[in-house]
């Protein structure tokens, strides 16, 4: 079974830009969620996504916005690009049934690694 | 406000020894605690605790809950170079689908 992907891997952007950032599930999966991490910061929450409606959201600006497509694929907006936004952007599917409000683990795809200049 | 600690940030070990490391949580409606281990990029699942006092052991790795006490310890025996990483644990609550997570423990293991 193929893991989940990223694409793309690494990113520079200036200041003011926006950028869009892409991720594959695993087939099956259903639930997405984004994480921001920055170095020596655990993973922050960004939000999360199933069956193409957003569940959860943490407490980002409204620059960060995201959606889900009926495929199950995400994909993650950041508009006016700061200096603050570079960091490793990862997104992780799970089976996560809501019916039977049970969590399933979380697997992770290898991350974009954004770079804001 | 939910939270999810992890103690210490950072440990320095020699290879050969044993490490324990530490999350402690605050979260309403619990249900499960969870051990990753992120070396360069992705985390990587290791373990899931729901339920209390019953340890999880994966090799050299072992991981333990408290529901009473509020926290999980995950035990490193023999470690090697291989351990080093940086070691995150996140609590899932029951009433929603987001895990919260601590800041890591960062592993170093020196030859």
């Amino acid at each position: 079974k193929a893991g989940v992907t990223q694409t793309p891997r690494y990113l520079i952007k200036t200041r003011g830009q926006q950028v869009t950032l892409s991720c594959s599930p695993i087939s099956g999966h259903r639930s997405v969620s984004w994480y921001q991490q920055t170095p020596g910061q655990g993973l922050q929450f960004l939000f999360e996504y199933f069956s193409e409606t957003q569940r959860n959201k943490g407490n980002f600006p409204g620059r960060f916005s995201g959606r889900q497509f009926s495929n199950s694929r995400s994909e993650m907006n950041v508009s006016t690009l700061e200096l603050g936004d570079s960091a490793l952007y990862l997104c992780a599917s799970s089976l996560s049934n809501p019916g039977q409000g049970s969590y399933n683990e979380q697997f992770f795809g290898p991350g974009t690694r954004l770079t804001v200049l | 406000e939910d939270k999810v600690v992890q103690s210490p940030l950072s440990l320095v070990v020699h290879e050969g020894d044993t490490v324990t490391l530490n999350c402690s949580y605050e979260v309403t409606n619990f249900r499960s605690l969870l051990w990753y281990k992120q070396e360069k990029k992705a985390p990587t699942f290791l373990f899931m605790l729901t339920s209390s006092g019953i340890e999880k052991k994966s090799g050299r790795l072992s991981s333990i809950l408290d529901k009473k006490e509020l926290f999980s310890i995950l035990n490193i025996t023999a470690t090697q170079t291989g351990d080093s990483a940086v070691y995150l644990c996140a609590a899932a609550e029951d009433s929603n689908y987001q895990l919260i997570w601590g800041a890591g423990t960062k592993l170093i293991i020196k030859p």
